[in-house]
């Protein structure tokens, strides 16, 4: 099974803030990479796929790229509804996993 | 637009079978464009991918449960179903239902909380 290890596990920045949150897989992936996020008591919503795909109805400020096992997420402008948890998802081969999620706090 | 709706006992006791279903709005569960998933979820944890179908027939189980799990589907009633047997406290979770358009779940259910206790 392919293991992915999302960093940081958590952070907190300032509205108008650029984020960053990364992505390691344990293998390659190739560009079969997902990231959702998750708001509390919520399912998670689907955010970008396909590593730099953005979903209909996902802001621009959201943005992602990288290739086999790095991948990162971007937030250009933090907004304060971008609170939540954020994870990875592999889509190369079954079973799909999930990295443990980074917990991003609005200051 | 498409809606799923997951449902069952929000309480199993440990050795018996966990059933939910997932009622599909706005789609149809006989659609060959999509496969139907399940994931769960620990409190405090990431999801875990449990399987998916595809109106075919054709399944796709995490090896970690599949000798417990089986996904069907009705099309009558425009569901699928999970059924995972002998649960333990490990198997609590939040469950959820999802559609994957080829292998990106683009549409989940809003989950249903799984508790297995005496």
């Amino acid at each position: 099974d392919i293991q992915m290890t999302q960093s940081p596990s958590s952070l907190s920045a300032s509205v108008g803030d650029r984020v960053t949150i990364t992505c390691r897989a344990s293998q390659s992936v190739a560009s079969n990479l997902n990231w959702y996020q998750q708001k509390s008591g919520k399912a998670p919503n689907l955010l970008i796929y396909a590593t730099s795909s953005l979903q209909s109805g996902v802001p621009s400020r959201f943005s992602a790229s990288g290739f086999g096992t790095d991948f990162t997420l971007t937030i250009s402008s933090l907004q304060p509804e971008d609170f939540g948890t954020y994870f990875c998802q592999q889509s190369d081969s079954t079973p799909y996993s999930f990295g443990q999620g980074t917990k991003l706090e609005i200051k | 637009q498409v809606q799923l709706q997951e449902s069952g006992p929000g309480l199993v006791k440990p050795s018996q079978t966990l059933t939910l279903s997932c009622t599909i709005t706005g789609g149809s569960v006989s659609s060959g464009s999509y496969f139907w998933t399940w994931i769960r979820q620990p409190a405090g944890k990431g999801p875990e991918w449990i399987g998916r179908l595809h109106p075919s027939g054709r399944t796709n189980y995490n090896p970690s449960l599949k000798s417990r799990v089986t996904i069907s589907m009705d099309t009558s009633k425009n569901q699928f179903s999970l059924k995972l047997n002998s649960v333990t406290a490990a198997d609590t979770a939040m469950y959820y239902c999802a559609r994957a358009v080829g292998v990106t779940m683009d549409y989940w259910g809003q989950g249903t909380l799984v508790t297995v206790s005496s």
